[in-house]
């Protein structure tokens, strides 16, 4: 199976600041990745697929890049409302697994 | 617009079985190049992928429950199932049903709104 790592696991930053979440994969996943935001009680929403493909509806600081192992996504100005949990999914192989989420929270 | 529900018991004892269904609607589950796949998320925790099943009926499971779970399809009632055996309270979990496929813009792009499930006696 393919492990997803993501650090950190939690993070604390300002509004405006550029933050950034990394998840390596144990093997290369080309660009077989997506990323989920979740707020918390609600559905998980996809932000990002095939690795840098913006989901439409969702602003444009978020964006994502990488591909093989590593893969980072990044809020260019974090706003209060980006205060939410964040998953990466490779689905290159089955079975598909999540990264162990990034929970963001506004200093 | 498509939408996935899950409905089933909210409650399953010990070592029972929980038994879970999605209902598709605004497409078809037999659509050539979806797949439709469950995923759990224990209270607190992160997302787990459990199975999928294919627009064809392939299916594929998580390594760690593929002993104890079975996802099927009813294409005439347009919905697919989960079925867990053997339940613990390690299964207690919010069950989501999502549509993804051999493209990338449809992978988990639809979600249910999730259902949770209690494992107690």
């Amino acid at each position: 199976d393919i492990q997803m790592t993501q650090s950190p696991s939690a993070m604390s930053a300002s509004v405006g600041d550029r933050v950034t979440i990394t998840c390596r994969a144990s093997q290369g996943i080309t660009d077989h990745l997506a990323w989920f935001q979740q707020k918390p009680g609600e559905v998980p929403k996809r932000l990002i697929y095939a690795a840098s493909s913006l989901q439409s509806g969702v602003p444009s600081r978020f964006s994502g890049s990488g591909s093989g192992t590593e893969f980072t996504l990044t809020i260019s100005s974090l706003q209060p409302e980006d205060c939410a949990t964040y998953y990466c999914l490779q689905h290159n192989n089955y079975p598909l697994t999540f990264g162990g989420g990034t929970k963001v929270e506004i200093k | 617009q498509l939408q996935l529900q899950e409905s089933g018991p909210g409650l399953v004892k010990p070592s029972e079985t929980l038994s879970l269904t999605c209902t598709v609607s605004g497409d078809s589950i037999s659509s050539n190049s979806y797949s439709w796949g469950w995923i759990r998320q224990p209270p607190g925790k992160g997302l787990e992928w459990i199975g999928s099943i294919s627009y064809s009926g392939s299916t594929n499971y998580n390594s760690s429950l593929r002993s104890r779970v079975t996802i099927s399809a009813d294409t005439s009632k347009n919905h697919f199932s989960l079925t867990l055996s053997s339940v613990t309270a390690a299964d207690t979990a919010v069950y989501y049903c999502a549509r993804h496929g051999n493209t990338y813009d449809v992978m988990f792009d639809y979600w249910g709104q999730g259902t949770l499930v209690t494992v107690s006696s």
